[in-house]
C-alpha cells in the first residue's frame, strides 16, 4: 500500500483561487519532503524541499510567495498555490525519502486545472 | 548542479525485442541513480536503482549499468511485452534520501 498518502488527487478550480495540496507520511516520520511538478508530456522538476519546523528551500526560478510549503510536523507537508492561475495548471507531485537511505516514497500526485 | 540528459526520447520496438535507454549526468558527486515508471496519469514507480559502488545490476528482464568515469547509466530491457509500454525516467541523486534530478524521459512502446 502507499506509503506516502497525497490529497486531493485532481482539483478544478477558477483563476485566482488558492489550492493547497497536502502530502502525508504514513508510518514513518519524514522531516524532509520533496515537491516536484510535472507539466505535460514532460519530466519532473523539483519545486522544492520541505524541511520540517523550518523554512522550505526553492529551486531557482520558484517563486516561494505563490508556492507556500508548510512541514509543520514529521508526518504532514503542504503545499498551497496562491492566486493561482492558468499557467500553473500542471501534475504536483511529493515524495518523502526512505529510512537508512532507502529509495524515495511518491505521493500519488496531484493534477491541478486552473480554468 | 546537477543536469541529466536521456536518449532517445521515444523508442518504439516490436514485442519480444529489447530496449536500451541511456542517461548521461553532470555531477560526479552524484552516487545514486534510479529508474522510473511511469504511466499516464500516475506517480512514477520506481522499477531498478544502482548506486555507484556497482557496475551492474540485474533484477528478471530489467538490467542497469553505469559507468561513473564517463558519467552515463543505461537502462536495458530484454523479451520486452506490451505492458512494458510507458514512460521511463532515469534520474540522478547524491543518495536514495536526496533529491532527484530527473531525465527527459523516454517514451516507450512495445508493438505487439
Amino acid at each position: 500500500g502507499a506509503v506516502v498518502s497525497q490529497h486531493p488527487s485532481w482539483v478544478i478550480c477558477k483563476s485566482g483561487t488558492s489550492v493547497k495540496i497536502e502530502c502525508r507520511s504514513l508510518d514513518f516520520q519524514a522531516t524532509t519532503m520533496f515537491w516536484y511538478r510535472q507539466f505535460p508530456k514532460q519530466s519532473l522538476m523539483l519545486m522544492a524541499t520541505s524541511n520540517e519546523g523550518s523554512k522550505a528551500t526553492y529551486e531557482q526560478g520558484v517563486e516561494k510567495d505563490k508556492f507556500l510549503i508548510n512541514h509543520a510536523s514529521l508526518t504532514l507537508s503542504t503545499l498551497t498555490v496562491t492566486s493561482a492561475h492558468p499557467e500553473d495548471s500542471s501534475f504536483y507531485i511529493c515524495s518523502a525519502p526512505g529510512h537508512n537511505n532507502q529509495p524515495q516514497h511518491f505521493g500519488d500526485g496531484t493534477r491541478l486545472s486552473i480554468l | 548542479g546537477e543536469n541529466v540528459e536521456q536518449h532517445p526520447s521515444t523508442l518504439s520496438v516490436q514485442e519480444g525485442d529489447s530496449a536500451v535507454i541511456k542517461c548521461t549526468y553532470s555531477d560526479s558527486a552524484s552516487n545514486y541513480f534510479p529508474w522510473y515508471k511511469q504511466e499516464l496519469g500516475k506517480r512514477p514507480q520506481l522499477i531498478i536503482d544502482i548506486r555507484s559502488n556497482v557496475g551492474e545490476k540485474k533484477d528478471q528482464r530489467i538490467a542497469v549499468t553505469l559507468n561513473k568515469t564517463a558519467k552515463h547509466f543505461s537502462l536495458h530491457i530484454t523479451e520486452t511485452q506490451p505492458e512494458d509500454s510507458a514512460v521511463y525516467f532515469c534520474a540522478a541523486s547524491f543518495n536514495a534520501g536526496n533529491m532527484l534530478t530527473f531525465g527527459g524521459g523516454t517514451r516507450l512502446m512495445v508493438k505487439p
